[in-house]
């Protein structure tokens, strides 16, 4: 998982707060993938960006969710007013190209814990 | 709607004996298939890939296998080590790059 830079590893919000998880492709990477974890599930696609542009967002919840991939900086996967049921593992992952053709490298993931 | 399905939670394989994970998918349209392995409080790591025009590929003890009519794909490790002890995910892409994953299953390889 070297290369793809995920912080915090841990984030704890209240109910009504705000979260924001960030995402350092690798180098050389302008893909970028953004995945849920709930417990006991597999992973689910939330958004597919490239640099400044947001390619595939049929995973993401309507409300509340939100993704960006400025053109300095890293990848932010925002939650607005955080509930109970967002509390997971996300998984960030990049890659070089975005056909299907190449494996995407993950992250270690932020742990989200609403209480 | 579950594209990717992984129908075993779990495994139990004795080490030095042959662990085979499964995996069904339904879309046709996936032309690229992926298993990754994941530790716990760790990221998926990529293990192996195969396109949709082979039927086998393999990469040091682990080989995939892919059985297009039957929308079925297999990852057999052998021999399997204590260290290969982890959940291995199998995932399908289609256009676009996006990767659709299985639930899941828990190898544990005893020594």
């Amino acid at each position: 998982n070297a290369g793809v830079m995920q912080n915090p590893r841990h984030l704890v919000r209240r109910r009504g707060q705000e979260a924001r998880l960030r995402c350092s492709p690798m180098k050389g990477h302008s893909h970028v993938y953004w995945y849920r974890q709930l417990p006991e599930e597999g992973l689910k696609f939330m958004v597919y960006l490239q640099k400044e542009n947001i390619i595939d967002e049929s995973g993401m919840p309507k409300e509340r969710f939100s993704a960006e991939f400025p053109k300095e900086g890293p990848s932010i996967l925002r939650i607005q007013q955080v509930v109970r049921g967002d509390s997971a593992a996300y998984f960030c992952a990049s890659s070089p190209q975005g056909s299907g053709n190449s494996p995407l490298h993950f992250g270690n993931g932020t742990r989200l814990t609403v209480t | 709607d579950q594209q990717v399905k992984q129908n075993s939670p779990s495994l139990s394989v004795q080490e030095g004996r042959i662990s085979i994970l499964n995996c069904d998918y339904t879309n046709s349209m996936f032309d690229y298939f992926l298993w990754y392995k994941k530790y716990p409080a760790e990221g998926p790591t990529f293990l192996i890939s195969i396109s949709s025009i082979k039927d086998k590929n393999e990469d040091g003890r682990f080989t995939v296998f892919l059985n297009k009519s039957a929308k079925h794909l297999s990852l057999h490790i052998v021999p399997s080590q204590p260290g290969d002890s982890a959940v291995y995910f199998c995932a399908a892409s289609g256009k676009g790059g996006k990767l659709i994953f299985g639930q899941g299953t828990e190898l544990s390889v005893k020594p």
